[in-house]
């Protein structure tokens, strides 16, 4: 079956501006989390979402955001964007949770110039 | 708070030989734990988890609730086992707190 989709691979932004990543999970996984990756700071997580509904949060500012749709698809948003946001955003999905581990998509690698 | 800890950045071992790699946590409860690997432009990707006390491609990794480490072990290092390594214990709810991960090497 299909892995997890990660959607833009690659998307340069200028600062200020806003982007939206997108993730689509593996068919029938309900539980879809968002990490950031750099050098510096290593795997972080943003949030992770279930059946719509943001179940977790990391401790990222506000301009981070996300959704999760009916069908488990998943968009985070970065608002305002700064240079230090620039980083590889990892997208990972679950049955139902941490229980059965995640599966990672290949991320999008934002830089913001 | 909540934390992991690597200590290795990279750890170069010989094709046979043992590997050994660390990671101690500090948390409340009783964290669920795993290991995640990257191999070389490969995702990040599940390798165990100590729930299911399951051994995949020889390594196995065993909770010490004492001493809240949970290394991860293989007795015969192979090329193949060159990757990052990422321990990787839940924190409250569903969320990983990876470590900062430790580059394995296995030289010939």
């Amino acid at each position: 079956k299909a892995g997890v989709t990660q959607t833009p691979r690659y998307l340069i932004k200028t600062r200020g501006q806003q982007v939206t990543l997108s993730c689509s999970p593996i068919s029938g996984h309900r539980s879809v989390s968002w990490y950031q990756q750099t050098p510096g700071q290593g795997l972080q997580f943003l949030f992770e979402y279930f059946s719509e509904t943001q179940r977790n949060k990391g401790n990222f500012p506000g301009r981070f955001s996300g959704r999760q749709f009916s069908n488990s698809r998943s968009e985070m948003n970065v608002s305002t964007l700064e240079l230090g946001d620039s980083a590889l955003y990892l997208c990972a999905s679950s049955l139902d949770g941490t229980e059965h581990g995640y599966t990672f998509g290949s991320g999008t690698r934002l830089t913001v110039v | 708070a909540q934390r992991v800890t690597q200590p290795e950045k990279l750890l170069s071992v010989f094709k046979g030989a043992p590997v050994e790699l660390k990671c101690n946590y500090s948390y409340s409860g009783s964290p669920e734990l795993f290991w995640y690997v990257q191999y070389s432009r490969q995702r990040l990707q599940l390798l165990l988890r100590h729930i299911s006390r399951e051994s995949i491609k020889g390594f196995t990794a065993d909770l010490n609730k004492g001493e809240t480490s949970f290394h991860l072990k293989k007795p015969f290092a192979q090329e193949e086992d060159s990757a990052m390594y990422y321990c990787a214990p839940t924190g409250g709810g569903n969320k990983l707190t990876f470590g900062t991960g430790t580059q394995l090497k296995v030289e010939l």
